[in-house]
């Protein structure tokens, strides 16, 4: 299994409040991939990472922040949670040498998250 | 939009059946495709991925085809056993660049003993 672990994998907290979801990989794999899974929509994009402090947005990345300080860690920020964020958080990496797409992702097992 | 999908949300095979799951994909730039296994409380697992000079690839009881033509690409899975019920996913990179991915909905496996 690749390197990855994803803290918490469950929580519950209320609306309005901020949440901090942690990726971390021994793999040191350039590219990290945060996505959310739900019903009817399958795995969709938030944001991903293409190196250290470098950062893009994914297909869904309002109200969601990222950071990457340390090429093991990328951080998944919700700045004041909504019920509509209750999901199943995904943290995938990949190795992307000479360009991500033609290298697999890997998964982390998730983050349920339940916003109340 | 890009996109790919599945052809059938839901697969039953008697357990040492083959199986076969389909996917079609829409951009007919698309190099390069990967196949994904969840199961219940697990992040997708890799299994196999296919670049588009290729037509076929095996792994270890699993063939992945690919028609470029009608962009097309199936998952087949030989002797299926109970460990592989779970749900299936295709993938496709949207950039070359980024590694971005375009997932699928899904196909359920169902093995029945």
């Amino acid at each position: 299994d690749a390197g990855i672990t994803q803290s918490p994998r469950h929580k519950v907290t209320e609306t309005g409040t901020p949440v901090t979801l942690r990726c971390h990989q021994t793999e040191n794999h350039r590219y990290m991939y945060w996505y959310r899974q739900d019903p009817g929509h399958g795995l969709r994009l938030i944001h991903y990472s293409y190196g250290v402090k470098d950062t893009d947005k994914g297909e869904v990345s309002d109200g969601y922040s990222v950071s990457r300080s340390k090429t093991e860690d990328f951080l998944l920020t919700l700045e004041s949670a909504t019920s509509s964020q209750t999901s199943v958080y995904f943290c995938a990496i990949s190795e992307g040498q000479g360009g991500g797409g033609n290298q697999p992702q890997h998964f982390g097992d998730g983050t349920r998250l339940s916003i109340l | 939009g890009e996109s790919v999908g599945l052809h059938l949300p839901t697969l039953s095979v008697q357990e040492g059946d083959n199986s076969i799951i389909n996917c079609a994909y829409s951009n007919s730039a698309s190099d390069y495709f990967i196949w994904y296994k969840q199961e219940s409380g697990k992040g997708p697992q890799f299994i196999i991925d296919i670049r588009s000079n290729m037509d076929k690839r095996q792994g270890q009881r699993v063939t992945v085809l690919l028609n470029k033509t009608v962009k097309h690409l199936s998952l087949q899975i030989a002797a299926t056993q109970p460990g592989d019920s779970a749900v299936y996913f295709c993938a496709d990179p949207l950039s070359s660049n980024t590694g971005k991915l375009i997932f699928g909905q899904g196909t359920t496996l169902q093995v029945k003993p």
